[in-house]
């Protein structure tokens, strides 16, 4: 199985900067099927990018995936209040897919 | 709109069955490009995919889980159900449904709002 480790476990930042996660692959993720989720307290994830890069529907044009092979980054250009949440990668490429640990992102 | 809700005991005894219920409404159960999936968190911890199924039956597994993992559909209820067996304290989780995008293995694109299910005695 494909174990997906995200950095930083934390990133502490404030509104209007960049923030930039990192989830690096055990190994290749087959056709970079891989998507990003944010999830806010008592909510379930909601997905923001899938297939490395694409916006899911309704996504702001601030937050950008990109990436290939075993390292990928989903990066928020300039964050908003509402941005402030944990968000977790997955790859679906191979079975089964799994999900990183997951990244929180939190007001400094 | 679709939505998902998922429904069932919130407290289950050890080393008994888990069972839980998605409803789905607001949109196709039955299309041809998409599977319902569960999908677990325990408290505090990351997410972890139980298992898939299609409209028609066609079921996918976590390894992991396999051996104590059912999952089904009912098309004519729009509904799809999960059955644990042989639950203990590490099965104490939020378990979700959501729908599965192209594939047994895609991406999930929406989600039920998550149903608190803890092992215990």
């Amino acid at each position: 199985e494909i174990v997906l480790t995200q950095s930083p476990g934390t990133l502490s930042l404030s509104p209007g900067e960049r923030a930039t996660l990192s989830c690096r692959a055990s190994q290749s993720v087959s056709n970079n099927y891989l998507a990003w989720y944010q999830q806010k307290p008592g909510q379930a994830p909601r997905l923001l990018i899938y297939n490395t890069s694409i916006r899911a529907t309704g996504i702001p044009d601030r937050f950008t995936g990109s990436g290939s092979g075993t390292d990928f980054t989903l990066t928020i250009s300039r964050l908003e209040p509402e941005d402030f949440a944990v968000y977790y990668c997955q790859q679906y490429g191979s079975s089964p897919q799994t999900f990183g640990q997951g990244t929180k992102v939190e007001i400094k | 709109q679709l939505q998902l809700q998922e429904s069932g005991p919130g407290l289950v005894k050890p080393s008994e069955t888990l069972s839980l219920t998605c409803t789905v409404s607001g949109g196709s159960f039955n299309s041809n490009t998409h599977y319902w999936a569960w999908i677990r968190q325990p408290p505090g911890k990351g997410l972890e995919w139980i298992g898939s199924v299609y409209y028609s039956g066609s079921t996918y597994y976590n390894p992991s889980l396999k051996s104590r993992v059912t999952i089904s559909a009912d098309e004519s209820k729009k509904q799809f159900s999960l059955q644990m067996t042989s639950v203990t304290a590490a099965d104490s989780a939020v378990y979700y449904c959501a729908r599965s995008v192209w594939s047994w293995s895609g991406c999930f694109d929406h989600w039920g709002q998550g149903s608190l299910v803890t092992a215990s005695s």
